[in-house]
């Protein structure tokens, strides 16, 4: 019973590809993130939605587009993907103002 | 606006030796602290969070953290490294209304036999 899942685990894909990432978290928060881990291990927040409601964009390119259909999913899409779009990403969720619970991570691979 | 600075992009100890990662934190006012560690190709789990009350916190696996306001650090410990903790380690706090985690650039711990 995985408490922060995502898929797919990898992903490689194509320049100028679309493609999407799931998460699903089944421990009823209410805050759901997603951060960008990069080559050099450095993790970035990209967005935080609050009950379904967009709190942060951290200058994201508009490429990528965050869905939240209800509270436990918070997918990612990206649009006409780039070389430097391949990182690895992570969901994660929490109650407010507690720590976050970590998914396995997404690595995209863009060739 | 809040951040954490950890000391040492990597740290190398021998199995049995005493581990100590550094982290400190640039705030006026205490604030919550967490430390996370991550495996290879896993995602990143909670190690152990300062929030108030008790200044030493204990953790999992082992580990504990001291808070001490004078230094504004946190610092994680573990008296005996194991080979299994060999992983990358990182401080986070978050910022003002919660909203969001920021990291430290992670120490890898490095444990050899």
């Amino acid at each position: 019973d995985t408490a922060v899942s995502q898929t797919p685990k990898y992903l490689v894909t194509q320049m100028g590809n679309d493609k999407s990432i799931k998460c699903e978290q089944n421990l009823g928060h209410d805050t759901m993130y997603w951060y960008k881990q990069d080559s050099k291990k450095f993790l970035k927040i990209m967005f935080s939605y609050n009950n379904k409601e967009l709190i942060i964009n951290e200058t994201v390119p508009n490429r990528f587009s965050p869905k939240s259909p209800d509270k436990a999913h918070l997918n990612l899409h990206i649009n006409s993907l780039e070389l430097g779009d391949s990182a690895v990403y992570f969901c994660a969720s929490s109650r407010s103002n507690t720590e976050a619970f970590f998914g396995q991570g997404t690595r995209l691979t863009v060739v | 606006a809040q951040s954490v600075t950890q000391l040492g992009s990597h740290v190398s100890v021998s199995e049995g030796a005493l581990v100590l990662l550094r982290c400190n934190y640039s705030s006026s006012v205490p604030p919550y602290l967490f430390w996370y560690v991550q495996y290879p190709n896993q995602g990143l789990q909670l190690l152990l969070k300062y929030t108030t009350g008790a200044t030493l916190v204990k953790g999992i696996n082992g580990f504990e953290a001291e808070f001490k306001k004078s230094e504004t650090s946190f610092h994680l410990t573990k008296p005996s490294a194991h080979m299994s903790d060999a992983a990358e380690y990182f401080c986070a706090v978050p910022n003002t209304g919660f909203q969001k985690l920021v990291f430290g650039t992670g120490t890898r711990l490095l444990v050899s036999p």
